[in-house]
């Protein structure tokens, strides 16, 4: 019943490594987003895929990685993971240009 | 400059009165989205209500409602009868028209806390 789910829901990694956090949305959405949420609860769009297409790249390092396989999932991989990266990530989706549905959040901890 | 911007970090209110979030935007687009979410201490995301920017009418619902104010650039969320449950973080959001670029820009948001 799940409208828009992440996995994992707590993800804590060393500095360094490569992790992967997926989005997967059952609401029929053409589009789909993932946002940074950081330690004084500021939300900052990173990416978004229009059926597939990515459609905004808001000057994220290159270390983050969207990859759509199909219109219900979006999946973000972050490569050499840094101290900085340690936030809240949340997937979301829209159908055209209404409100947006968001997961339950991923909080990362890179240690 | 700041697209949205809630000047009031944190709020208090006795339960069952009403109080208002407010929010101002910048925006140079004449078709645009405004909206509201909630994030409680649980950490979701929860839609509260969207006006649109030619919506000639205020958005309600239930205990929330919008009131636009255009010319001021003005979008504040207004609880009515505040239950404890409301205390959580208040987003206000701009929707800017832009081909497909459906992107949310945040403001910093408000700490609602509601007091017994």
């Amino acid at each position: 019943d799940t409208a828009v789910s992440q996995t994992p829901k707590y993800l804590v990694t060393q500095m360094g490594n490569d992790k992967s956090i997926k989005c997967e949305q059952n609401l029929g959405h053409d589009t789909m987003y993932w946002y940074k949420q950081d330690s004084k609860k500021f939300l900052k769009i990173m990416f978004s895929y229009n059926n597939k297409e990515l459609i905004i790249n808001e000057t994220v390092p290159n270390r983050f990685s969207p990859k759509s396989p199909d219109k219900a999932h979006l999946n973000l991989h972050i490569n050499s993971l840094e101290l900085g990266d340690s936030a809240v990530y949340f997937c979301a989706s829209s159908p055209f240009d209404n409100e947006q549905f968001f997961g339950p959040g991923t909080r990362l901890t890179v240690l | 400059a700041q697209k949205i911007t809630q000047t009031q970090p944190g709020m208090f209110v006795q339960e069952k009165e009403a109080v208002t979030l407010d929010c101002t935007y910048d925006t140079s687009d004449q078709s645009y989205g405004l909206f509201w979410y909630k994030q409680p201490s649980s950490g979701e995301m929860i839609f509260l209500i969207y006006q649109g920017s030619y919506d000639e009418q205020n958005a309600t619902e239930g205990r929330y409602s919008l009131n636009f104010q255009k010319a001021r650039k003005s979008a504040n969320l207004v609880i009515s009868a505040s239950q404890l449950g409301d205390s959580a973080m208040y987003f206000c959001a701009m929707r800017e028209s832009g081909g497909s670029n459906y992107k949310l820009t945040f403001g910093k948001g408000t700490l609602l806390t509601v007091n017994p």
